[in-house]
């Protein structure tokens, strides 16, 4: 069974940092990739999607790359801003139905 | 465009009562749907999921169940409460080659 994990499961930085969240898979089978971010209390928001064939996605100041060999997933946030504080989340589709989600990091951005 | 609806968004229930949560999608036909749970500090739980009318698989074994009377529409129900129920339920939808998921704005169950 597909297991998602996320590293580190907290993270504050001061405003205007960059910064990366990692994401691992044990299947290197998988479908896609999919970023999100959650508000506290409220649903997830979909970030970025990445197909099993490409190997990263940019929206904005965010880039997510994606080395399925490895079983790793990256999110780089460039100039972190306090907007961007809440959970992160990767979840990985192996056949398209089934998403398995990782625990997702904390990320708190200080003004 | 695409919108999903999730209510209750917060719901108090004593312990063996019944539950009937709804989501329902517009804007998109066959979707695949799904019901999750996230406790507190874990990650979500995939309870159930449907790819058409009918067709409901679970995950995990459970005093829960799912019904997709329409093609957009996803009920999460239980005849009987458990305290063990309580947390923060998410409804999601995907479609098309992508499969990208949309999630509800969730329902926060609590069970007292």
């Amino acid at each position: 069974k597909q297991e998602v994990t996320q590293i580190p499961a907290a993270l504050s930085v001061p405003e205007g940092e960059n910064l990366v969240l990692n994401c691992s898979f044990t299947d290197s089978a998988i479908y896609n990739l999919q970023w999100f971010r959650q508000d506290p209390g409220k649903g997830l928001t979909s970030l970025l999607l990445i197909q099993s064939s490409q190997r990263e996605q940019t929206s904005g100041r965010l880039n997510a790359s994606l080395d399925k060999s490895s079983g790793r997933s990256t999110l780089y946030i460039a100039a972190s801003q306090p907007g961007d504080s809440a959970t992160y989340l990767c979840a990985v589709t192996n056949t398209g139905n089934q998403f398995y989600f990782g625990t997702g990091t904390s990320l708190t951005v200080i003004p | 465009s695409q919108t999903i609806h999730q209510w209750p968004a917060t719901l108090v229930q004593p312990v063996g009562s019944p539950l009937s949560l709804e989501c329902t999608v517009e804007g998109t036909s066959n979707p695949n749907l799904y019901w999750y749970r996230q406790a507190a500090g874990r990650g979500l739980q995939l309870l159930f999921y449907s790819v058409g009318i009918g067709q409901i698989s679970s995950e995990v074994p459970q005093n829960l169940s799912a019904s997709r009377p329409q093609d957009r529409q996803f009920i999460l129900s239980s005849k009987k409460l458990l305290l063990s129920d309580s947390g923060f339920y998410l409804c999601a939808w995907s479609a098309g080659l992508k499969n990208i998921q949309y999630f509800g704005a969730g329902t926060r169950l609590s069970v007292l």
